[in-house]
């Protein structure tokens, strides 16, 4: 069954400790994402990687980090440092970043991020 | 700077009635725009977008490059249609691409 999965659901963290969200894809997609959802803000683009080992910030990435050591995977660390963490995640994955401008971007079911 | 605006936060219309959610963007490029949906404990999915000039679930939208608005519209609501809708934009920073979004609208269709 291919398609974007997040996890886990929801997930809780003491403040200033630092939390990973995981995010897989199996479309065999070379472009990966990650965007914040808060109510009234839309959706903010936080990193987005076009391909394995490279990634880009974008609008919102202080106080966040990813990696992509492999194609289907781009996980997301919340640090300390981001002020705001309590939000709602999302992942998503297209065919190609550049070059393919018209493409579906695929969304995962998003992770609840809760600060106590 | 690139931007997608959704004047509207929330749009609510009767079953039956038009419907027109607004969309406006800022970018010097040719743009590529579309709509996606995300219905209530679904994932966020596209709708439509402007290069297939199509229509999905009875919804339309035509990019109006002089005043920059992709405007979603449908003739008939119908309760079903009561989602968040965001307009969407991919644009090209350099070598990068990226898909920004604007703030959303929440359309709730009453019966």
């Amino acid at each position: 069954d291919g398609g974007i999965t997040q996890s886990p659901k929801y997930l809780f963290r003491k403040e200033g400790q630092n939390v990973t969200l995981s995010c897989e894809q199996n479309l065999n997609h070379d472009a990966m994402y990650w965007y914040r959802q808060d109510p009234g803000q839309g959706l903010r683009l936080i990193y987005y990687s076009q391909i394995v080992n490279d990634f880009q910030k974008g609008d919102i990435a202080e106080g966040y980090s990813v990696s992509r050591e492999k194609k289907e995977s781009f996980p997301l660390t919340v640090t300390s440092a981001q002020k705001n963490p309590t939000a709602f995640y999302l992942c998503a994955s297209s065919i190609e970043g550049q070059g393919f401008m018209n493409t579906e971007a695929f969304f995962g079911q998003g992770t609840r991020l809760t600060v106590v | 700077a690139q931007r997608v605006t959704q004047p509207e936060k929330l749009l609510s219309v009767f079953k039956g009635a038009p419907v027109e959610l607004k969309c406006n963007y800022s970018y010097s490029g040719s743009p590529e725009l579309f709509w996606y949906v995300q219905y209530s404990r679904q994932r966020l999915q596209l709708l439509l977008r402007h290069i297939s000039r199509e229509s999905i679930k009875g919804f339309t939208a035509d990019l109006n490059k002089g005043e920059t608005s992709f405007h979603l519209k449908k003739p008939f609501a119908q309760e079903e249609d009561s989602a968040m809708y965001y307009c969407a934009l991919w644009y090209s920073g350099g070598s990068n691409y990226k898909l920004t979004f604007g703030k959303g609208t929440l359309l709730t269709v009453n019966p």
